[in-house]
């Protein structure tokens, strides 16, 4: 299987900061990547897909970038909506998730 | 607008059988890969498999292979996963959701979730 690491589990993090989650593959998996947002009971949003396209109607504060193995999500503004965790996912081999990140108000 | 819609909640005995249902509507069915993902309490997502409605071509995670079953039936547009035998760490929230390209691929539209509590 591929592994998948995001880093780091929770975030504290204020409205209006620059926020970077790390998601790390234990093999090359292309730009095979997903990035998704989770709020409390409710069913994950796909936020980005290919490691770097915005799904649409996703705001333009949502990015990401890499390939092979280390890729990034980045939020350029956080907003009070934000608040959530978020998931990678891999589907280069069968598909796994990343163990997720906790973005908290700090 | 597309939409899954899933079965309701369960609450199951260890040891007994279950079959969860997702039903798609506003696209066709049989043309889209559909998946199922699960969700412990308090936990992350875990990548189940997935099924095409058009032929049950049907891939498995290696850690889910065996331990479950996923069917669709296309003439009602309904996808389902199936425990034959279940156990207290079955209990989770199961989600299904449906992929924009073929293959192993990301999802776009998700099921609003059916939480499965298996107890004695």
């Amino acid at each position: 299987d591929i592994q998948m690491t995001q880093s780091p589990s929770t975030l504290s993090a204020s409205v209006g900061d620059r926020v970077t989650i790390t998601c790390r593959a234990s093999q090359s998996i292309s730009s095979w990547l997903a990035w998704y947002q989770q709020k409390p009971g409710k069913a994950p949003k796909l936020l980005i897909y290919e490691a770097s396209s915005l799904e649409s109607g996703v705001p333009s504060r949502f990015s990401g970038s890499g390939s092979g193995t280390e890729f990034t999500l980045t939020i350029s503004s956080l907003q009070p909506d934000d608040f959530a965790s978020y998931y990678c996912q891999q589907h280069s081999r069968y598909s796994t998730f990343g163990q997720g990140t906790k973005v908290e108000i700090k | 607008e597309v939409q899954l819609v899933q079965s309701g909640a369960e609450v199951k005995k260890p040891g007994e059988s279950l079959k969860i249902s997702c039903k798609g509507s506003g696209y066709s069915f049989t043309t889209y890969w559909i998946g199922w993902v699960r969700q412990m309490p308090g936990k992350g997502l875990e990548w189940m498999g997935i099924i095409y409605p058009g032929d049950s071509d049907t891939r498995y995670s290696p850690s889910f292979q065996g331990q479950v079953t996923i069917s669709a039936d296309k003439s009602i547009s309904t996808a389902y996963l199936q425990w034959s035998s279940l156990k207290a760490s079955d209990t989770a929230m199961y989600y299904c959701a449906r992929q924009r390209v073929r293959g192993v691929s990301y999802f776009v539209y998700w099921g609003q979730g059916t939480l499965v509590t298996v107890s004695s």
